[in-house]
């Protein structure tokens, strides 16, 4: 079946670094893809998407590009805050249509001050 | 505002009682979704439902079910709680239309089974 798989946490960066969180998928069809937040203590938070190959979804700084090629979707910040430090989830789901959503394990991200 | 909420909040229970966790959207979503949130697993799929009358098993859906009898409420039930079961319960909803399956989630119930 469909899944994804992103890189190892936790990860700690200090305020003002670059970020990059790997996300990889596998897939049958040409499923859309997403990066969702979760903020301590809250629900996951949708933060971009992407539906069809070469799209580069963007919010809030963060940017990820969907990478029919490679099977990737890695989110990527310029210069990290303190308020980014959150859980991030990749996810897909089977196609446009579809409204099924398969997670990633989740990257805790902590920024330092 | 539309909303999605969940109760209880915190929940502790004893291994072999019924539970029963509730969702409520206002959002006039046609599908709603049940997850569990485990260290190491992400977010995995438990139920969901595409309407009314309309359920479907998900990823880990043995011990659980769901009913749904309204749009805008899908309550999960344990049949007989185990202490597997302990975790974070994740309610979502999303609509038909042009959000490319955007899911709106509900803050969380901590489920202790002792």
């Amino acid at each position: 079946g469909d899944s994804v798989t992103q890189m190892e946490g936790p990860v700690t960066l200090s305020e003002e670094a670059f970020l990059t969180i790997n996300c990889t998928y596998t897939a049958t069809g040409y499923p859309s893809l997403f990066w969702y937040v979760q903020y301590p203590g809250e629900g996951l938070q949708l933060l971009l998407k992407a539906t069809k190959a070469d799209d580069k979804g963007s919010n809030k700084g963060f940017e990820a590009t969907y990478r029919k090629e490679t099977t990737s979707f890695h989110l990527e910040k310029g210069s990290v805050q303190v308020s980014d430090s959150a859980v991030y989830f990749c996810a897909l789901s089977e196609g446009t249509g579809a409204q099924k959503l398969v997670f990633g394990q989740g990257t805790r991200l902590t920024i330092n001050p | 505002d539309a909303e999605i909420t969940q109760s209880p909040r915190h929940k502790i229970t004893e291994t072999g009682r019924q539970v029963t966790l509730a969702c409520h959207q206002t959002w006039n979503h046609n599908n709603m979704f049940w997850y569990r949130q485990d260290l190491g697993h992400g977010l995995r799929l438990i139920h969901y439902s595409y309407g009314v009358q309309d359920t479907n098993k998900g990823e880990v859906s043995d011990g659980y079910s769901v009913s749904r009898s309204n749009t805008e409420d899908l309550p999960l039930t344990l049949e007989s709680a185990a202490s597997s079961q302990t975790s974070v319960y994740f309610c979502a909803s999303s609509g038909r239309l042009a959000n490319y399956n955007e899911q709106f989630f509900g803050p969380g119930t901590r489920l202790t089974v002792l």
